[in-house]
């Protein structure tokens, strides 16, 4: 059963094209995060919402977004990608217990920027 | 400021070879550690984590991981690999709804 849901999987849009990648899960994790991962590299932290609480990690270009309207679901706006955000952006959703977290990912949106 | 890292990028072995994958980590609190592992076009998966306790933990598929205080380190081990482990495998350290990963060290087993 899939429990961190990325959709679409594949997202082709043109440079400066405003796009939105989402998110669902069905863990009622409280805490939800959106990371890149270019080829061959680790995956990058772009910003996590605790419950609803949103925090940005301090390198994240402005031209990337994020809105959670509930516990289900995080969404991924990239206002005017560039060449440069092509990229497999992965969900990841975590129960934070006392000081102990696991993060559970989603299978990824690949996204081509033309 | 947390860090992680892997110092092998590519690791290439014979089938029933023995596998150890180096990670250590900079950080002086409390943490959390864990490998994923990417199989060739799929999303990370967890193997194994490390919160507290007996340092030596198991994971999925054979895997096992120690956890050293004294070295920083928490090195992934399988006994026998398989054609099936070659995939990209990454070491992360966590506290605080935060997450680093290292950069990867990539797993390729001959048939």
């Amino acid at each position: 059963d899939a429990m961190v849901i990325q959709n679409p999987r594949y997202q082709v849009t043109q440079f400066g094209k405003p796009v939105t990648l989402s998110c669902s899960q069905t863990l009622n994790h409280n805490v939800m995060y959106w990371y890149q991962q270019k080829s061959s590299q680790a995956p990058k932290l772009l910003f996590h919402y605790y419950d609803k609480d949103f925090n940005n990690e301090a390198d994240t270009p402005d031209n990337f977004q994020s809105r959670r309207p509930n516990t289900s679901f995080c969404f991924l706006d990239i206002r005017s990608p560039g060449l440069g955000d092509a990229a497999m952006y992965l969900c990841a959703t975590s129960s934070v217990t006392g000081s102990q977290e696991t993060q559970y990912f989603g299978p990824g949106t690949r996204l081509l920027v033309l | 400021a947390q860090s992680v890292s892997q110092h092998n990028h590519h690791v290439i072995l014979s089938e029933a070879a023995s596998l150890e994958l180096g990670c250590n980590y900079s950080y002086g609190g409390t943490v959390n550690l864990f490998w994923y592992v990417q199989y060739p076009g799929q999303h990370l998966q967890l193997l194994l984590k490390y919160f507290s306790g007996d340092p030596l933990v198991k994971g999925i598929k054979g895997f096992e991981a120690e956890f050293i205080k004294s070295k920083f380190s928490f090195n992934l081990r399988k006994p026998s690999v398989q054609w099936s482990d070659t995939a990209e495998y990454f070491c992360a350290v966590g506290s605080a709804s935060k997450i680093i990963f290292g950069s990867g060290t990539r797993l390729s087993i001959r048939p």
